[in-house]
């Protein structure tokens, strides 16, 4: 069964410093999307892209995060400068399209110390 | 805007004994409604959905959940627990008309128990 990639799973930085998460979405699915998860919560969307195109970042930080997907297939979320705040799980998901179901990776769990 | 609300923190519920999770919806328009589990240290694995049709969803695991309009809930059953089944289930809502972006909102978890 086809699966949703994230790496790296766990990634400790010290606040200040800047990270990167990488996600390769399921082949043929041409919306991606980038959710927080703080522990305890449910996941919160960050940024949805459809195709290499960002169809909403409203709830993105954007003075210190930002996402690319250049060539509308796999996407990369970076946080410069991380904040203690930041400390959560970055989930990507990925859907055939805009009214499928959408399917999750396994999560990349941020520590900021 | 769209809410979801689960109302119970946690379940307890004994290995064999028939197991529900709560969950109710808030939207403008015709929800679609999906439920996801998550185990410890994981992402969140699809289960089931609701988008048209008949009331009575079934998904993986044994899982099923019946679609109630007038009291807009959404809940999860079990007719018998596993221990295996312990774990952080997530409700989620779309609001099909009035979301073009297909954005999910989630309500706050319910860790179910299992207990042997």
């Amino acid at each position: 069964e086809a699966e949703v990639a994230q790496s790296p799973r766990y990634k400790i930085t010290e606040k200040s410093q800047a990270v990167a998460f990488w996600c390769d979405p399921i082949s043929g699915h041409a919306t991606l999307y980038w959710y927080r998860q703080i522990l305890g919560q449910g996941p919160e969307l960050l940024v949805q892209f459809q195709d290499e195109s960002v169809v909403d970042d409203s709830q993105l930080p954007k003075d210190r995060f930002s996402a690319e997907r250049l060539k509308g297939v796999d996407s990369t979320l970076k946080i410069q400068p991380a904040e203690l705040g930041d400390s959560a799980m970055y989930l990507c998901a990925s859907s055939r399209d805009r009214g499928n179901t959408i399917y999750f990776g396994e999560g990349s769990w941020l520590t900021v110390v | 805007a769209q809410s979801v609300a689960q109302p119970e923190d946690q379940v307890n519920v004994a290995e064999g004994n028939p197991l529900t999770v709560k969950c109710t919806y808030s939207v403008s328009g015709n929800p679609y409604l999906f439920w996801y589990v998550q185990y410890p240290n994981r992402g969140l694995q699809f289960l089931l959905k609701y988008i048209t049709g008949d009331n009575l969803v079934k998904g993986s695991y044994g899982f099923e959940a019946e679609f109630n309009k007038s009291q807009t809930s959404f809940h999860l059953k079990k007719p018998s627990a596993l221990v295996s089944d312990s774990a952080l289930y997530f409700c989620a809502v779309r609001d099909f008309l009035n979301n073009a972006g297909n954005m999910l909102t989630f309500g706050g978890g319910t860790r179910l128990m299992v207990k042997p």
